[in-house]
């Protein structure tokens, strides 16, 4: 699975868009960039993924850079229980199937 | 459905006791993942089962660690003996292979003082 890059930390004032960015410069042609987060004292959870088109879902969108460099996870409005460490993963789906989590993003949302 | 069950939620057991953690994942799914997650270490995986036979435990630390799964609607981590750098938060995830979206789902989680 391809390495990937986030910053350590970011506030978000809640009710605004947060914008949590992934590098991941070493993806391959068949992998795709899922997203998952983990809020405190809880198990990680699915909130979505891509492989090269933008994709949106109930929890937030995805934007992918036309060279698969990097993406951008965006959560529209976010709110006090949006406060979580998000992770960014590459991986190839239906293969192993093991999740690599790296260090994430500590998202702090807040009044 | 109930999502992917984990037990006990809390264990505090003594160095050198047996733990068993146990799993049930969500009905349908045919790949298991132990994870154990430590604020050094981050979550990592242990070892995972598909069609409930192990395909991967490079993760497991060492001997004193074994998984298993006797069928595909349960499966335990058990720690013999337990050591106070065991202690950690053990999460168990499923995942129904081969769909299209191939997302994992976790349990809420064992949490595991050894003392």
């Amino acid at each position: 699975d391809a390495k990937t890059t986030q910053p350590p930390s970011m506030d978000c004032a809640e009710g605004r868009a947060a914008n949590l960015p992934c590098n991941h410069s070493t993806i391959s042609g068949n992998e795709y960039v899922y997203w998952y987060r983990q809020i405190h004292s809880q198990g990680p959870q699915y909130i979505i993924h891509g492989l090269k088109n933008n994709e949106t879902n109930e929890m937030a969108s995805l934007i992918i850079t036309e060279d698969r460099k990097s993406s951008t996870l965006i959560l529209p409005h976010a709110t006090l229980r949006d406060t979580a460490v998000y992770y960014c993963i590459v991986r190839v789906p239906g293969t192993a199937s093991k999740l690599t989590f790296g260090t994430g993003t500590r998202l702090q949302v807040t009044l | 459905d109930a999502g992917v069950i984990q037990s006990p939620r809390h264990e505090v057991t003594e160095m050198g006791q047996e733990v068993t953690l146990r799993c049930k994942p969500i009905s349908g799914h045919n790949s298991l993942f132990w994870y154990r997650q430590t604020m050094m270490r981050g979550l990592e995986l242990l070892i995972y089962f598909n069609n409930n036979v192990p395909i991967d435990d490079s993760g497991m630390p060492e001997d004193r660690f074994s998984a298993k799964m006797p069928n595909a609607s349960f499966s335990t981590l058990k720690i013999q003996p337990s050591e106070p750098r065991d202690s950690a938060v053990y999460f168990c995830a499923s995942i129904q292979l081969a769909t299209s979206t191939d997302t994992q789902y976790f349990g809420p989680g064992t949490r595991l003082t050894v003392l």
